[in-house]
């Protein structure tokens, strides 16, 4: 248990499904991240939430959209995703961005059929 | 802006030792280093902030050089619960906020290292 937990672990959709991912932590940290991870590629940054407040948001089209509702929580909404969405979506959290550590969650592995 | 990592793989016998180097081309304020074992989250090792600090995790030391824009891993003896990707995660703010990121992290692509015994 890392103190990061992402659930579900596995997910397979298709391309005209709306799903999403969950992400929860009790670190007391303050930043969360959302970061896609595809085979042979670096991890991608996707969003960053401070303070519950979106601060980023790194050209990721807009059939994924984040949601924070408190400091604790962080979702992933999907829709209409294509094929090379497929990848591990990891979520992390950090005390803020600024000289900290991150806690990453063990993934969830999507699939979109 | 995403930081090079060299070497891509390294594959070692118990008890070698390894050097995995981080490297920008724009200057940094922080480095970070995880490792990631095959179907589990990155784990933090250690961070480095400007200033050519270096520190130490059990037999796993970084370097940051400053000048350089670059920073260093270094394994020494290694075990076999070394194996794993290692990745190198690099941010370009410094403590005044900049309206916007805050030291957000770019990964490098990692550095795959394998070690037999």
């Amino acid at each position: 248990e890392t103190g990061v937990t992402q659930t579900p672990r596995h997910l397979v959709m298709g391309m005209t499904n709306k799903k999403s991912l969950k992400c929860e932590q009790h670190l007391g940290h303050n930043a969360m991240y959302w970061y896609k991870q595809s085979a042979k590629k670096p991890l991608e940054l996707m969003f960053v939430y401070s303070l519950e407040e979106r601060v980023e948001n790194n050209s990721v089209p807009s059939r994924f959209s984040p949601e924070c509702p408190n400091s604790s929580h962080l979702f992933l909404h999907l829709h209409t995703l294509q094929p090379e969405d497929s990848a591990l979506y990891l979520c992390a959290s950090s005390q803020d961005s600024r000289g900290y550590g991150y806690t990453f969650g063990s993934g969830t592995r999507l699939t979109v059929v | 802006q995403q930081p090079v990592q060299s070497p891509q793989a390294v594959i070692l016998r118990e008890g070698e030792d390894a050097v995995i180097n981080c490297s920008s081309s724009k200057a940094l304020y922080s480095v970070h280093w995880y490792r990631q074992k095959h179907g589990e989250a990155p784990v933090f090792l250690m961070i480095l902030l400007k200033g050519g600090e270096q520190k130490g995790h059990e037999k796993i030391s970084a370097s940051f050089n400053e000048k350089k824009q670059q920073s260093s891993l270094y394994l020494t003896a290694s075990q076999l619960s070394y194996s794993g990707t290692y990745f190198c995660g690099t941010s370009f703010w410094g403590f005044s906020d900049y309206g916007g990121s805050q030291g957000n992290l770019i990964f490098g692509k990692g550095t795959k290292l394998s070690v037999k015994p």
